[in-house]
């Protein structure tokens, strides 16, 4: 079973913001919430991930909801390097990595 | 962020025979995982290994495959013998302790 749910795919522009979200109803309390991105023909590529707190690197915003139900990944000024699909996944720590389906997002110019 | 290498790119080789894939992972990490993704698939994890030892394995890692990574050089993935169904790009990812996992770019496996 899947233990996040994501939209198959969402729209953007450049230099937009965009808000991915992803719904963890089941969320244990040892679990991170990861973000991955996937470009065709390349690997994966770490986005960033919290456990409880709402976090912010280079590459994008984490809000995490107080219950830890749900998290939106919040990507600002959208260039077209950002279409991805985009992965949330729960992972405990030490454990793999279980990829779903994720979110493709498209950028148009 | 930290790059995890994979040697080759692309390989092409026919069914039954052994093939051997390289990945060369961030130098102070010390776990190491596969993954394989058919074409237009999703990823789907095969195996992640630990201090000289397979931790876990999917049910995708048949007994055709083993792991190693002899003297701390590249972490191998063995395909021994090769099977049409093989044919996929496999991605090495690795990660310090417990913490984030890197990916490489995979490698394209096509069995003939």
């Amino acid at each position: 079973d899947a233990k996040t749910t994501q939209p198959d795919s969402m729209e953007s522009t450049e230099g937009e913001t965009v808000h991915l979200p992803c719904s963890h109803a089941t969320i244990s309390g040892n679990e991170y919430i990861y973000w991955y991105r996937q470009v065709p023909l390349q690997g994966p590529e770490y986005v960033t991930h919290g456990l409880q707190q709402n976090t912010t690197n280079s590459m994008a915003f984490l809000a995490i909801a107080s219950d830890r139900k749900s998290s939106t990944l919040i990507l600002t000024h959208v260039s077209l390097r950002d279409a991805a699909v985009y992965h949330c996944i729960l992972r405990v720590a030490g454990a793999k990595l279980t990829f779903g389906g994720g979110t493709r997002l498209t950028v148009r110019p | 962020g930290p790059k995890v290498l994979q040697i080759p790119s692309h390989q092409i080789i026919d069914m039954g025979q052994m093939v051997t894939l390289n990945c060369d992972p961030v130098s102070n990490h010390l776990y190491f995982y596969w993954y394989k993704q058919i074409l237009g698939q999703q990823m789907e994890f095969l195996v992640n290994f630990y201090n000289g030892k397979v931790m876990e394995k999917s049910k995708l890692f048949k007994d055709q495959f083993s792991v190693e990574r002899p003297d701390g050089s590249y972490f191998t993935l063995k395909i021994q013998p090769t099977a049409l169904e093989d044919s996929a790009v496999y991605f090495c990812a690795s990660s310090l302790e417990e913490n984030t996992l890197y990916f490489g770019a995979g490698t394209r496996l096509s069995v003939l």
